[in-house]
């Protein structure tokens, strides 16, 4: 089946540690999405990438890092200058060039701090 | 004003009920409008994409008013398992999303 997969779904950092989260897709999609999600908040974007090797940062992007070496995959890494790393962060995907175009979303990590 | 503003809620309405979610958005250029739907936990899914001309699907009616840069959408007959957070999302020029906050809404029975 295609879609998107997050792993691990629960993640606890201790302090001063970077932890990395998994997103890999096989929908062939080249856009490709980190968001973060706050209780009773919306999404905020981290960063987002469009195309291999290159990505943008999003509205929050302080704190985290990214890379895209291959079309399939968008690890986010939650470095330890992330002062308030408690969330939901969900990875999408999407094509590009169609403007109705639809975002796939995993099923997210909940990150908590020990 | 904030890019993407939606009713802070949450809406609790009896099953059947008609209930109307509103979202503003501050850029005029933006293109392409959604309503995504969100279960506690999980992954925002979307709902449906919001034309020009207004659209229906079922039990859901979208509405855009590009003038007043407000969308609409619009549940009749409630199910209790609607019961879910309704997330209004705006794509920029840039293919940039940008999420409202979402409005809770609890069908009781």
């Amino acid at each position: 089946d295609g879609g998107i997969t997050q792993s691990p779904k629960y993640l606890f950092r201790k302090e001063g540690q970077n932890v990395t989260l998994s997103c890999e897709q096989n929908l062939n999609h080249d856009a490709m999405y980190w968001y973060r999600q706050d209780p009773g908040q919306g999404l905020r974007l981290i960063y987002y990438s469009q195309i291999v090797n290159d990505f943008q940062k999003g509205d929050i992007a302080e704190g985290y890092s990214v890379s895209r070496e291959k079309k399939e995959s968008f690890p986010l890494t939650v470095t330890s200058a992330q002062k308030n790393p408690t969330a939901f962060y969900l990875c999408a995907s999407s094509m590009i060039g169609q403007r109705r175009e639809k975002l796939f979303f995993g099923s997210g990590t909940q990150l908590s701090v020990l | 004003r904030k890019e993407v503003e939606q009713d802070p809620g949450p809406f609790n309405v009896p099953e059947g009920a008609t209930v109307a979610f509103n979202c503003t958005y501050s850029n005029s250029a933006s293109q392409s409008f959604f309503w995504y739907r969100q279960d506690c936990r999980k992954e925002p899914k979307l709902l449906m994409s919001v034309y020009s001309s207004g659209n229906e699907d079922g039990r859901f009616t979208a509405q855009l008013n590009r003038a007043s840069q407000y969308i609409s959408l619009l549940i009749r007959d409630s199910k209790l398992s609607d019961s879910a957070t309704y997330l209004c999302v705006v794509r920029g020029s840039n293919y940039k999303l940008t999420f409202g906050k979402g409005t809770l809404l609890t069908v009781n029975p």
